[in-house]
């Protein structure tokens, strides 16, 4: 069965600060697809990035980055200086390649990161 | 552009009514799927369609049915309402074929059942 895991419940940190929510996931499968999705106050769920598991490079857009490491499952997502905008519910999700072609998404719980002014 | 829209956004029942929740896109996608958020539960996947007329169970399907019959619409529907199915609810969608396509999502239906 595919799992994520978002260890951190919440998050605050004051503006400006870097913050690291953290993405652990289980699948058997070996090929996957892993995804972020911010999920701000107005509610809606904003996709940010995706990364096939075969492909291992850190990505940076912007003030956001992520570190796929597959020798410890994780996924992890940091934010340089924090803007009071960052302020949402964060959630990781993992998708693999069943042969119907269908993948539906696992979520993990989410983090809610809270950036104080 | 109007991508996944969710009719109505919110809704309060009483205790055994019945209702449905209109999901349409206009992006001419063949995968549909409706989704519960609770609180601390992050989402969890209720139905899923991989076309017009199939649909399949996903995570928490009881208490739910769904269907298809027009490729752009997926339906949610609930008999009966229960207290426990008060939640916020979202349709998404995406295209056929690998998994690395990213879902698309509405604007989510925040239903209260009394």
């Amino acid at each position: 069965a595919q799992k994520v895991t978002q260890a951190q419940t919440e998050i605050s940190v004051v503006e400006k600060e870097d913050v690291t929510l953290d993405c652990v996931y289980e699948t058997r499968d070996t090929t996957y697809y892993l995804f972020w999705y911010k999920q701000p106050p107005s509610g809606e769920l904003v996709f940010l990035i995706r990364r096939n598991s075969f492909d291992e490079q850190n990505e940076i857009s912007g003030r956001y980055s992520w570190n796929f490491q597959k020798s410890t499952s994780s996924f992890n997502f940091t934010i340089t200086a924090s803007q009071v905008v960052d302020s949402a519910v964060y959630f990781c999700a993992l998708s693999g390649t069943p042969t119907s072609g269908n993948t539906p998404l696992v979520f993990g719980k989410g983090t809610r990161l809270s950036v104080i002014a | 552009n109007a991508g996944v829209t969710q009719t109505p956004k919110f809704r309060v029942l009483k205790t055994g009514q019945s209702m449905t929740l209109l999901c349409a896109q206009d992006m001419n996608h063949e995968y549909m799927y409706w989704y519960r958020q609770d609180p601390g539960m992050g989402l969890r996947l209720i139905h899923y369609s991989v076309g017009e007329g199939t649909t399949a169970k996903g995570e928490v399907p009881d208490g739910y049915n769904v269907s298809r019959l027009k490729k752009q619409n997926f339906l949610l529907g609930l008999e009966s309402a229960a207290p426990s199915q008060t939640s916020v609810y979202f349709c998404a969608s995406k295209p056929q074929g690998a998994g690395d396509q990213p879902q698309h999502f509405g604007d989510g239906t925040r239903l209260s059942i009394l």
